[in-house]
């Protein structure tokens, strides 16, 4: 297995566009959690799924971010529109199980001039 | 509410000195606490979880219910340990929650 894969690795916007950034978890995993790291607060959990449905969106910071998980195989995190603040690495992680050891893919590092 | 605090935002120390990164949490219940690291252009990766009360790469880590504490700490430092640590937890009504902290990077110098 790839491991999880994000998709786009770096991703440069201006404000105020649509930005979608993509997540493929380890097949088999039934948890799916996206975060924001930054040097100021570290790695912020926005949301997580539980066999694709959303379980706590309450990390996601404003109306203007979206997840969706339309299959096991797939999530999206979007942000519309963007802003300068939105600049941060994005991560995305999958588990087995609850408890168990989550595993992240490589990022995605968000610019957003 | 659930919460990881990690005091130190930067730790340096020569190679061979004693590292401890410190973790605080608040949660009511019985938490599963991990330390995840990560190298320089390098994944997040699990390095330990209390619940395995093992050593790696020489680092060891007590869950302290008392302090709600559950540090890191290795004898002897490494320079290839240089790297960003986060400490976790996973619990709550919704077990699988998983919550870091703000992250401690630490930095053995030669």
């Amino acid at each position: 297995d790839a491991g999880v894969i994000q998709s786009p690795r770096h991703e440069v916007t201006e404000m105020g566009q649509e930005v979608t950034l993509r997540c493929k978890p380890i097949s088999g995993h039934d948890y799916l959690f996206w975060y924001r790291q930054t040097m100021m607060r570290g790695l912020e959990l926005l949301i997580y799924f539980n066999n694709n449905v959303p379980i706590d969106d309450s990390g996601m910071p404003e109306d203007r971010f979206s997840a969706k998980m339309p299959n096991a195989s797939f999530s999206t995190l979007k942000i519309q529109p963007s802003e300068p603040r939105d600049s941060a690495v994005y991560f995305c992680a999958s588990s087995l199980r609850a408890g168990s050891e989550a595993f992240f893919g490589q990022g995605t590092r968000l610019t957003v001039v | 509410a659930q919460r990881v605090t990690q005091p130190e935002k930067l730790l340096s120390v020569f190679k061979g000195a004693p590292v401890e990164l410190k973790c605080n949490y608040s949660y009511s219940g019985s938490p599963e606490l991990f330390w995840y690291v990560q190298y320089s252009r390098q994944r997040l990766q699990l390095l330990l979880r209390h619940i395995s009360r093992e050593s790696i790469k020489g680092f060891t880590a007590d869950l302290n219910k008392g302090e709600t504490s559950f540090h890191l700490k290795k004898p002897f430092a490494q320079e290839e340990d240089s790297a960003m640590y986060y400490c976790a937890l996973s619990g709550g009504f919704t077990r699988g929650k998983l919550i870091f902290g703000q992250g401690t990077e630490l930095s053995v110098k030669p």
